[in-house]
């Protein structure tokens, strides 16, 4: 079976501090894809990344990076010099080889100080 | 990148009366989309599979009889909650899927039912 847990329910910090977002999924397929979205006040889910089980390599775009480790399941997210603009609840999902149902974590609220 | 419209965006309604939900693929076709249910502060949960032109297929728990979804066309898939009550006053989410597997979500209808 399929699950993704985001272990921090709730995260404050102050502005311009770095963040990190956990993520520890769990599957059987070998072939698999990870995704993280932002889901602000509004309600609109904004897609940030997916990464297939075949590409370990981090990635940066501006402020944000994930880090993938399959040896530890995990596929954490970074906001570097946090702004109070990313406040929202971010989710990591999983889907499986054909992509279809993705199944979310329970997300992480994230509160950005000013 | 692919645009998912849903219509209405929220709506308040009477216990015991039905609402139809549209989800729409503005600039592609959508042999599949999916409704995912969301309730405040929680998840989001899948609640079933839409393809078009066949029967839609649903997660476990939920009422296929309560949550009628019709993928009449390939632009246009629709969630009618039957005999609405207070319960099912959630968030509601659809997704569509387009070749290449990527999903693309809506914006969310917002369901309030007195």
């Amino acid at each position: 079976a399929q699950k993704v847990t985001q272990a921090q329910t709730e995260i404050s910090v102050v502005e311009k501090e770095d963040v990190t977002l956990d993520c520890v999924y769990e599957t059987r397929d070998t072939t698999y894809y990870l995704f993280w979205y932002k889901q602000p006040p509004s309600g609109e889910l904004v897609f940030l990344i997916r990464r297939n089980s075949f590409d370990e390599q981090n990635e940066i775009s501006g402020r944000y990076s994930w880090n993938f480790q399959k040896s530890t399941s995990s596929f954490n997210f970074t906001i570097t010099a946090s702004q109070v603009v990313d406040s929202a609840v971010y989710f990591c999902a999983l889907s499986g080889p054909r992509d279809d149902k993705i199944i979310f974590g329970k997300g992480t609220r994230l509160h950005i100080l000013p | 990148g692919a645009v998912v419209s849903q219509h209405p965006s929220w709506v308040i309604c009477k216990s015991g009366t039905s609402v139809k939900i549209e989800c729409r693929s503005l600039d592609f076709q959508a042999t599949t989309m999916f409704w995912y249910r969301q309730f405040p502060k929680q998840s989001l949960m899948l609640m079933a599979t839409s393809n078009e032109g066949s029967k839609a297929t649903y997660e476990q728990g939920v009422e296929k009889d309560k949550f009628l979804i019709n993928h009449a066309s390939l632009t246009l898939s629709t969630l009618t909650v039957t005999s609405a009550h207070p319960e099912d006053s959630s968030f509601y989410i659809c997704s569509a899927l387009i070749q290449g597997n990527e999903q693309f979500f809506g914006p969310g209808t917002r369901l309030t039912v007195l």
